[in-house]
């Protein structure tokens, strides 16, 4: 069975310092991996996908995720706030067999001026 | 904008009560999937169809209801709504529908039950 788990709630930095949002996964077979962002009152964005081809993925607005099977995480990364990336942040499995998405329960990001 | 678009963006309604959601995946796009975002459950998989056939089932309820036209949008039925099926719906398509493809997320339907 495949399952996340986003180890912040919320997450609050300073513009222009870096941010690290947590995620650790469990899957039986070879995940892949995604972070979608939901911006207040807006659908879900993807900005990041693991697909097994390199584990330090690079996604959209200055972010990136590593892979790292020994630690069974996905940490979503990027080194400067910008009071835009303000939103929620879930952290998204899927395994060989199953079509359906499984998400975490999201992290708030806050980013204090 | 992800090319899902799903109307209406709010639903107010009672409970006891029937409504429709719909959606129309990404041009090319041959599967849809259909979620909940609630406070207490946060996101849920409901339902997808491929190219107008159901093919996997999560946590909908038997008072739910989904199906995929020719035309491949999709819609979804709320049927004997209670105050707990408040919540933010999502539609995403994906192209073959596959595992682990990449899912693209409409902007969803807000229902309210009163």
């Amino acid at each position: 069975a495949q399952s996340v788990t986003q180890l912040d709630s919320h997450v609050s930095v300073s513009e222009g310092t870096p941010v690290l949002l947590r995620c650790n996964y469990s899957s039986s077979y070879s995940p892949s991996l995604f972070w979608y962002v939901q911006h207040p009152n807006k659908g879900l964005q993807l900005l990041l996908k693991y697909t097994s081809a390199a584990t330090l993925v690079k996604g959209i607005n200055g972010f990136e995720a590593e892979f790292k099977k020994s630690e069974t995480s996905f940490h979503l990364t990027k080194p400067s706030a910008h009071m835009s990336d303000a939103a929620e942040y879930f952290c998204v499995v899927s395994e060989v067999g199953n079509e359906k998405l499984t998400f975490g329960t999201g992290t708030r990001l806050t980013i204090i001026p | 904008d992800s090319g899902v678009t799903q109307t209406p963006k709010h639903l107010i309604t009672a409970t006891g009560q029937r409504v429709t959601l719909r959606c129309s995946p990404r041009s090319g796009d041959l599967s849809v999937y259909w979620y909940q975002q609630s406070l207490d459950q946060g996101l849920q998989f409901l339902i997808q169809y491929y190219n107008g056939e159901e093919r996997a089932k999560g946590n909908i309820l038997e008072r739910f209801s989904a199906q995929q036209f020719p035309d491949l949008h999709s819609e979804l039925n709320l049927s004997s709504l209670e105050l707990g099926d408040s919540a933010l719906y999502f539609c995403a398509s994906s192209p073959r529908g596959i595992d682990q493809e990449t899912q693209y997320f409409g902007p969803g339907t807000r229902l309210l039950v009163l």
